[in-house]
């Protein structure tokens, strides 16, 4: 079946720019994961949904980052003022139950790049 | 909080070589452990997992064992190929439906 899709791939934005990147994830599929991964800090967790709300945002790394989710699928993470620093690849995570282990499947991630 | 420690890297070994990439955690309460894995061009797949102490992950002839006392979970393969080029991350889930902490990855490159 098909897996966790993001857009765009890849994205170049000036400093200053807002962006919006988009996660698809798996049909079914109520958890919804959004991870940042850079050279300088690995794999960072951002925010949890659950349905269309979300229980934990604590990695939000700042007001200038928000996430929504509508319809229980579709999730959107929308950076304002883009900064150098959010230069990173944007990963997206799905996940149901196995065995009474969660499984997270990740999408391809979004790279984004701040000039 | 929870934390995942990895060996630095990166790792270069020839082809049909024994692998160990080390993993320790901290976490409260117990959590779930998992290897994930980067090919070069795609996206993180998960490897293989344990949910309890004492259990044993395996796939793809890598297998690792949770081990609670010294809280690690290293991962092993008794002879990698070349095909088993990519990054390996550890990570750990504590509660159901919630993040997870990643390891900083280790690159592991296999020669012919």
């Amino acid at each position: 079946g098909a897996g966790v899709s993001q857009s765009p791939s890849n994205k170049v934005t000036e400093k200053g720019k807002d962006v919006e990147l988009r996660c698809d994830p798996i049909s079914g599929h109520t958890a919804l994961y959004w991870y940042r991964q850079s050279l300088g800090q690995g794999l960072e967790f951002l925010i949890y949904f659950q349905g269309n709300s979300a229980p934990d945002k604590s990695g939000l790394p700042s007001d200038r980052f928000s996430a929504e989710r509508t319809g229980g699928s579709v999730s959107t993470l929308t950076i304002q003022r883009t900064q150098q620093e959010d230069s990173a690849v944007y990963l997206c995570a799905s996940s149901t139950r196995d065995r009474g282990s969660e499984t997270q499947y990740f999408g391809p991630g979004t790279r984004l790049l701040v000039l | 909080g929870n934390s995942v420690t990895q060996m630095e890297g990166p790792v270069t070994l020839s082809e049909e070589a024994f692998l160990t990439i080390n993993c320790t955690y901290t976490a409260t309460g117990y959590p779930s452990l998992f290897w994930y894995v980067q090919y070069p061009g795609e996206g993180l797949q998960l490897l293989l997992k344990a949910t309890k102490a004492d259990d044993k992950g395996s796939n793809k002839g890598f297998e690792a064992t949770y081990r609670k006392e010294t809280t690690s979970f290293h991962l092993e393969k008794g002879s990698v190929q070349v095909s088993d080029s990519a990054v390996y991350f550890c990570a750990l889930r504590t509660g159901a439906n919630s993040k997870l902490t990643f390891g900083k990855g280790i690159t592991l490159s296999v020669r012919p």
